[in-house]
């Protein structure tokens, strides 16, 4: 089954501290994307990544961090410095950056308690 | 900041009506896309409609693009308990670097 996965699909974090959203997709694609969802509003775009071992920010980076060492692979990591970290993460890819069509993962919900 | 404005913010409607949301935006676009979420899921990719067009379909959706209006239109025709979802319409900017820009979303009900 080709496709983008996210897990875990649930993370409870407790706060100051540090945890990492993994997205993996065997599509071939060459573009990655990570989105925040918040209730009632649209997608934000956190990191981007075009091809891999690249990466730029979006329009809500900080207190974030993301590598891109696999083309399959661009894992999120929610850093101790994002202060309202709890939302709903989505991970997306496209053939290339200007390939129109994005594909999502499953998301992961992270709370901070 | 948010391109796209779907109206209405949520619509109920009985299985086998219509259902039609609309998405407003300010600047000029390269695409308009119309994305599906079901509750707590991702996104799935409805339909891509570009600036030179006017009217797209695919099996019972319908988009349509007035770009002097700045608006687009989905139309699900002959609802089903299964098109009951969230829809979300996303823009990509004229001069921009193909980011997309997204809309709030339309929270659809279909009623059995």
């Amino acid at each position: 089954d080709g496709g983008i996965t996210q897990s875990p699909k649930y993370l409870f974090r407790k706060e100051g501290q540090n945890v990492t959203l993994s997205c993996e997709q065997n599509l071939n694609h060459d573009a990655m994307y990570w989105y925040r969802q918040d209730p009632g509003q649209g997608l934000r775009l956190i990191y981007y990544s075009q091809i891999v071992n690249d990466f730029q920010k979006g329009d809500i980076a900080e207190g974030y961090s993301v590598s891109r060492e696999k083309k399959e692979s661009f894992p999120l990591t929610v850093t101790s410095a994002q202060k309202n970290p709890t939302a709903f993460y989505l991970c997306a890819s496209s053939m290339n950056w200007a390939t129109d069509t994005q594909y999502f993962g499953p998301g992961t919900r992270l709370t901070v308690l | 900041s948010q391109q796209g404005e779907e109206d209405p913010q949520a619509l109920s409607i009985q299985e086998g009506e219509n259902a039609t949301m609309n998405c407003s935006y300010k600047t000029s676009i390269n695409n308009l896309q119309w994305y599906r979420q079901n509750s707590g899921r991702g996104l799935v990719h409805l339909i891509l409609i570009r600036s030179n067009e006017r009217e797209k379909h695919s099996g019972r959706l319908r988009v349509t693009l007035d770009t002097s209006k700045k608006s687009s239109s989905l139309l699900i025709t002959a609802s089903r308990a299964a098109d009951t979802a969230s829809y979300f319409c996303a823009t990509v900017l004229m001069d921009s670097n193909y980011q997309l820009i997204w809309g709030a979303g339309t929270k659809l009900i279909i009623k059995p």
